[in-house]
């Protein structure tokens, strides 16, 4: 996915343990938006930033927080990693808000 | 939160038939509503973004159609080939922020 990496890729994590995934872009793009994929669910917004610094709640933020210091990179952590939060994460970008996205390759965590 | 619903959930077509299948969202204060393909091991690619009422969207073989009064989008397949196997996602916000993804449509076209 050209100008977009999201690190890492699988991780394996123990339940009560913070972690931390990173989204970085090299478009310039306004908006990144972290989402999650569960069967039945499809793809639920978790966190998404409109701006440096500017960032908001989705629909599913409960237990997770994000940064963004610089455009280019948009950081997502579990706090306190559950096993509820064993899912595959998107990140997206966004020239526009309502412009079409395009997403990272996706990071398939599990909680144990 | 927007409902958005797909249907069907899932669709199996013999390769050259064409095939269409459905995004329904709440009609109110629509902003914007997006198609993206989704290959298995790949990630969601935008297909669509559509805003008007009436709009319709081609590229090669699929089109999209737009009814935001009644809150409706239907994706069209002409000539279905194996390539085309996967699954086909829409969202839509209402406020251009936030972007509801329906469960998506899993297609399976058969050689």
């Amino acid at each position: 996915d050209a100008g977009i990496t999201q690190s890492p890729r699988h991780k394996v994590t123990e339940t009560g343990t913070p972690v931390t995934l990173r989204c970085h872009q090299t478009e310039n793009h306004r908006y990144m938006y972290w989402y999650r994929q569960d069967p039945g669910h499809g793809l639920r917004l978790i966190h998404y930033s409109y701006g440096v610094k500017d960032t908001d709640k989705g629909e599913v933020s409960d237990g997770y927080s994000v940064s963004r210091s610089k455009t280019e990179d948009f950081l997502l952590t579990l706090e306190s990693a559950t096993s509820s939060q064993t899912s595959v994460y998107f990140c997206a970008i966004s020239y526009r808000a309502d412009y079409g996205y395009t997403f990272g390759s996706g990071t398939r965590l599990t909680v144990v | 939160i927007l409902n958005v619903e797909q249907s069907p959930q899932s669709l199996h077509v013999q390769e050259g038939d064409s095939t269409n299948f459905t995004c329904s969202f709440p009609s109110s204060n629509f902003y914007a509503l997006h198609w993206y393909r989704w290959e298995t091991a790949k990630s969601p690619e935008a297909l669509f973004v559509m805003t008007l009422n009436g709009d319709e969207k081609k590229k090669g073989r699929i089109s999209a159609t737009l009814n935001t009064k009644e809150g409706y989008s239907y994706l069209y397949i002409k000539g279905s080939q194996p390539e085309d196997s996967a699954t086909y996602l829409c969202a839509s916000t209402n406020t251009g922020n936030q972007f509801y993804f329906g469960t998506g449509t899993s297609l399976t076209v058969i050689p």
